[in-house]
């Protein structure tokens, strides 16, 4: 069974530019959660997905990042426009649709965002 | 609200000898606990949790933790460290029926022959 991917791996942008990340989450999970971590710091949430709505976005910075989830699969980020402060890791994870709470969340490699 | 706090950013131990990582946390609602693996160049792994049933957790790698509610820890332990256990761990808590999840801020665990 394939785990989360995450597309790119990488990515250098300038201050100023749009940059769009993604998620594939595994198959069949409907929960899709967004992590960032800022050099140094903790990971900190972001958003959380239940198949296409937004269930949670309490995480998310401001105004100039965008999340969407197509059909209630696969997951994109965009940052636009870009700023210093947006460099970090972006993780992606997903879990079974349990709504428990317990549930494990399966994590991709995360996305190294550098912004100069 | 909830948080976690790791006690040490880095640990270092020889190989052979007792990992002992320490993790406390503060939640309003009974929590979940979790503990992540991060090797180089690789998203988080689950290692252990701990959803309110025996609160000695045994996980993956002969990695173990203890549940302790009047101490509010969550430690995670190994008898022996090996060279392959060199990474970073995380130590998350979950409280919430929808499962987002607060992060400790890391231990970078180095194992020295």
């Amino acid at each position: 069974e394939a785990g989360v991917t995450q597309f790119p791996s990488h990515s250098v942008i300038e201050k100023g530019q749009t940059v769009t990340l993604r998620c594939d989450p595994i198959s069949g999970h409907d929960n899709l959660y967004w992590y960032r971590r800022v050099m140094g710091k903790e990971i900190k949430f972001l958003l959380h997905f239940v198949k296409e709505s937004k269930q949670d976005e309490s995480g998310m910075p401001n105004n100039r990042f965008l999340a969407e989830r197509t059909g209630g699969t696969y997951s994109t980020l965009k940052v636009q426009p870009a700023e210093l402060e947006d460099s970090g890791v972006y993780f992606c994870a997903s879990s079974d649709p349990t709504g428990s709470g317990k549930e494990t969340q399966y994590f991709g490699p995360g996305t190294r965002l550098l912004v100069l | 609200a909830q948080s976690v706090t790791q006690l040490g950013s880095h640990v270092s131990v020889s190989e052979g000898a007792l990992v002992l990582l320490r993790c406390n946390y503060s939640s309003s609602v009974p929590p979940y606990l979790f503990w992540y693996v991060q090797y180089p160049n690789q998203g988080l792994q689950l290692l252990l949790k701990y959803t309110s049933a025996a609160t000695l957790v045994k996980g993956i790698n002969g990695f173990e933790a203890e549940f302790k509610k009047s101490e509010t820890s969550f430690h995670l332990t190994k008898p022996s460290a090996h060279m392959s256990d060199a990474a970073e761990y995380f130590c998350a808590v979950s409280g919430t029926s929808y499962g987002k999840l607060t992060f400790g801020q890391g231990t970078i665990l180095t194992v020295h022959p």
